[in-house]
Formats: structure tokens, C-alpha cells, sequence
């Protein structure tokens, strides 16, 4: 089935530091990408997809690229801050007949000012 | 703005009591979802449906059943709760392929 599997948390930045938070997928099907963002006590929102492969998705200032063949789509932001702190999920979206989103589980971002 | 919302938001419950937890869209979306959240597994589908009085197995459907009575309404049932379900549960809508899920605020479940 499909799978996602992504950098393990916690990872710990001062602000002002790059991020790069590793995602790989498995699918035999056609996937939308997503990451999604969880601050504490909230639900999971989105930070932003891309549906297609080999282009870019970003917001905030965090990007991805779908790499297709690297099966790949690692989030990236050159100069992360404090109120950046939160947990990060990649995921895959895909069906036929029914869509269901898989995700990774989870990366804990911790930016000390 | 989605709107998802789940209830109770907390609750404890014995081993081998009945839980059912509710989710209530206002999106108009076909699917909706279920999901549970532990330290160290992410997001897991449990259930999901994408039309009323129907619905799909996810990835570790074992010890729940849902149901789906009406397009805005998804439940999740606990028949017989168990320690090893204590988590945080998620309940989440979307139009359908390709689209954003939308989530409602979780629903802490402790099971003693």
C-alpha cells in the first residue's frame, strides 16, 4: 500500500537557521503531495500541496518539489523562526474509486530564539 | 472557512465500555475521515466514506466501526474499548481527490 516516511523528530534550530525536513513516499499511484502543519492543541492544517510532479509548492516560506523520480518532497526554509515551532506532516493523497491520505509521522520542530 | 467539529473533545472511558465519538462538517464534502494520533506513529486512517451509508476500512481498522448516516455526520465506534486505544482522534472532510482535508480539534480518548 502507500507509504510515507519522513525525518524523525525532534529536530532543534536556533532562528535564523535552515530546515530541511526529509519526506519519501511509495505509491503505485498518481499522488497529490501535501504538508501539513500542527501547532499544540490543534488540528492538523495545511501548509501547501502540489498535484503535479517535478514542480514546487511553498508558503510562509517553506517550500517542496515533487521529485517523481526520486519519489521525494522535502521540505526546505532557508531562515526558520520562533513561532515556526510546531510538528510537520508529509503526505500523500491518491485513489481510485475512493481517495485516501496517507501521512508520515510527523517531524516536532523546535527554533530557540 | 471548513468547518469540522468533533465531540466530546476529552473523554475517559473503562476497559470494555462502549465509546462513540462524533464528527459534524458544514463543507458540503462527500469524504470524511478518521484518523488516530500517538507519539511517534503521526496520523493513521482509520475509517473514512465518501457517501452516506457506506464506508471504507483505512489502515488499522481493527477494534472500530464507523458510520456514516447522513453527508455531514461520521462516527467512530468503540464497541469494546481497550488501554491500547488511548489517543488523540481526528476527524477530517475533504471534496475529494486531489483537495485538502480539513480537520476538526481532535478528541482526547483515555481508556483506564
Amino acid at each position: 500500500g502507500d507509504s510515507v516516511t519522513q525525518t524523525e523528530g525532534p529536530v532543534t534550530l536556533s532562528e535564523g537557521t535552515s530546515l530541511t525536513v526529509n519526506c519519501s513516499y511509495e505509491t503505485k499511484q498518481y499522488p497529490t503531495l501535501f504538508w501539513y502543519v500542527q501547532y499544540p492543541g490543534e488540528g492538523p492544517q495545511l501548509l501547501f500541496k502540489v498535484p503535479k510532479a517535478n514542480e514546487k509548492g511553498s508558503n510562509r516560506g517553506f517550500e517542496a518539489t515533487y521529485n517523481k523520480e526520486a519519489t521525494s518532497f522535502h521540505l526546505q526554509k532557508a531562515s526558520v523562526q520562533e513561532s515556526d515551532s510546531a510538528v510537520y506532516y508529509c503526505a500523500l493523497g491518491a485513489g481510485t474509486g475512493g481517495y485516501k491520505v496517507v501521512f508520515g509521522s510527523g517531524t516536532r520542530l523546535l527554533v530557540s530564539p | 472557512e471548513a468547518a469540522v467539529t468533533q465531540s466530546p473533545r476529552s473523554k475517559v472511558a473503562v476497559t470494555g465500555g462502549k465509546v462513540t465519538l462524533s464528527c459534524h462538517q458544514t463543507n458540503n464534502h462527500d469524504y470524511m475521515y478518521w484518523y488516530r494520533q500517538d507519539t511517534g506513529h503521526g496520523l493513521r486512517l482509520i475509517h473514512y466514506s465518501y457517501v452516506a451509508d457506506s464506508t471504507e476500512k483505512g489502515d488499522i481498522p481493527d477494534g472500530y466501526k464507523a458510520s456514516r448516516p447522513s453527508q455531514e455526520n461520521f462516527s467512530l465506534i468503540l464497541e469494546l474499548a481497550s488501554l491500547s486505544q488511548t489517543a488523540v482522534y481526528f476527524c477530517a472532510s475533504t471534496r475529494g481527490l486531489g483537495n485538502t482535508l480539513y480537520f476538526g480539534e481532535g478528541s482526547r480518548l483515555i481508556v483506564v
